[in-house]
């Protein structure tokens, strides 16, 4: 078992449809990453957060610590959202452990 | 304006040769590490080092070498003994060995021929 699983690994919906990614860890962390891959292959990190919730215009980030779970949302989805959403946690000092990333498609 | 460059985008090789992946910062990090990433899994850590002149393993640096001389430059060499060379590498740095926020590069997709 991943240390790092994040649920649907594909994800297809309609423009304007409210999006949400899981990411679930088994392992003591000190921060959670949500980070996005466009098909280019460059990686863009959205959000860094240690507890409760983060918000950065359509998207919005939470965590549950004691549940060892987050969420990535995405509101009024748009086809410029397709891209593979990654979750990823720090464990102490260095080390960065990803999911396996989840392939999201807004058709228009 | 600030970020991490990685060339060249795309890379072929013949087996059995050496070959050189660049990574430059311009972010004033110390940290920066080096990911490979292959088709249906997560990026899995090669290299990573936290200051100049000092590197660790990841999990699976067998077949590569790294050097940190520089603390803007932290390039990747995939030699002849890695097995399954062909996989698209990322690298990547962040403010402090720490941890933090972590930037990427765009990556560099290397074909074995």
């Amino acid at each position: 078992k991943n240390e790092v699983e994040q649920s649907p690994q594909n994800l297809t919906a309609q423009e304007g449809e409210f999006i949400t990614i899981n990411c679930s860890y088994s392992v003591g962390i000190s921060a959670l990453h949500w980070l996005q891959q466009h098909p280019g292959g460059g990686i863009v990190s959205l959000f860094m957060l240690s507890s409760g919730k983060k918000k950065h215009g359509r998207l919005i980030a939470t965590i549950n610590i004691q549940e060892k779970h987050s969420s990535l949302h995405i509101t009024a989805s748009h086809p410029r959202d397709s891209a593979v959403y990654i979750c990823a946690v720090s464990q102490g000092a260095q080390k960065l452990v990803f999911g396996q990333g989840t392939r999201l498609t807004i058709n228009p | 304006d600030g970020g991490i460059t990685q060339s060249p985008k795309y890379l072929f090789r013949k087996e059995g040769q050496n070959v050189t992946l660049s990574c430059e910062q311009n972010l004033n990090h110390d940290a920066m590490y080096w990911y490979r990433q292959d088709p249906g899994q997560g990026l899995r850590l090669i290299y990573y080092s936290q200051i100049v002149n000092d590197f660790q393993k990841g999990d699976i640096a067998e077949g590569y070498s790294v050097s940190r001389e520089k603390k803007e430059s932290f390039p990747l060499t995939v030699t002849s003994a890695q097995k399954n060379p062909t996989a698209f590498y990322l690298c990547a740095s962040s403010r402090a060995p720490q941890g933090g926020e972590a930037f990427f590069g765009q990556g560099t997709r290397l074909t074995v021929v």
